[in-house]
């Protein structure tokens, strides 16, 4: 059984670009969640998506925005790029997203923002 | 407010020897999901243990146990005869809201084991 996938793997942008994240759910999975990693925040959720629809949302300016497509992949767009975005962007699936079941993550894209 | 702290943010220590790792919690929730990851060089989070609130059972696997006590609101992990595999950040987290999966992460503790 594949894990979560995602892509690209590196990424380097310039500030003020914009840039979208792909996340492929292990097969069966309806629950995507975001996370970003920096060395001074640690893990920190962005967002959440079911069926679809957002669930829920982290504490992340408008320039953070992301979607579900119907058949569970998830995309994360940041636009006008800062250089306080360079993180490591984790995507986690599950199966029902209750938290009554594991988040299992893929290996994250590295973004750079030079 | 819902927090986890992991006050250690670095252990060493030699093969085969044993290691806790702490996790504190906080939440008002009286249910609630706390988590164990295991992050290696590669970036992933490993999944380790999931336990809920109503269970106070310690839980062994293989080389690994958690002793979840309620009553100090912590849930800390050991490590038995550690090995060099072993070596990466374990992150403790907290799923407190009913009907999501977001977690809400500790700040890491990393372990290196040493031949």
């Amino acid at each position: 059984k594949a894990g979560v996938t995602q892509t690209p793997r590196y990424l380097i942008k310039t500030r003020g670009q914009q840039v979208t994240l792909s996340c492929s759910p292990i097969s069966g999975h309806r629950s995507v969640s975001w996370y970003q990693q920096t060395p001074g925040q640690g893990l920190q959720f962005l967002f959440e998506y079911f069926s679809e629809t957002q669930r829920n949302k982290g504490n992340f300016p408008g320039r953070f925005s992301g979607r579900q497509f119907s058949n569970s992949r998830s995309e994360m767009n940041v636009s006008t790029l800062e250089l306080g975005d360079s993180a490591l962007y984790l995507c986690a699936s599950s199966l029902v997203g209750r938290g009554t079941t594991e988040a299992f993550f893929g290996q994250g894209t590295r973004l750079t923002v030079v | 407010a819902q927090k986890v702290t992991q006050a250690q943010t670095e252990i060493s220590v030699v093969e085969k020897e044993d290691v806790t790792l702490d996790c504190v919690y906080e939440t008002r929730d009286t249910t609630y999901y706390l988590f164990w990851y295991k992050q290696p060089p590669s970036g992933e989070l490993v999944f380790l243990i999931r336990r809920n609130s109503f269970d106070e059972q310690n839980e062994i696997s293989g080389r690994y146990s958690w002793n979840f006590q309620k009553s100090t609101s912590s849930f800390n992990f050991t490590i038995t005869a550690s090995q060099v595999v072993d070596s990466a950040v374990y992150f403790c987290a907290l799923s407190a809201t009913f009907n999501t999966d977001k977690l809400i992460f500790g700040t890491g503790t990393r372990l290196q084991v040493f031949p």
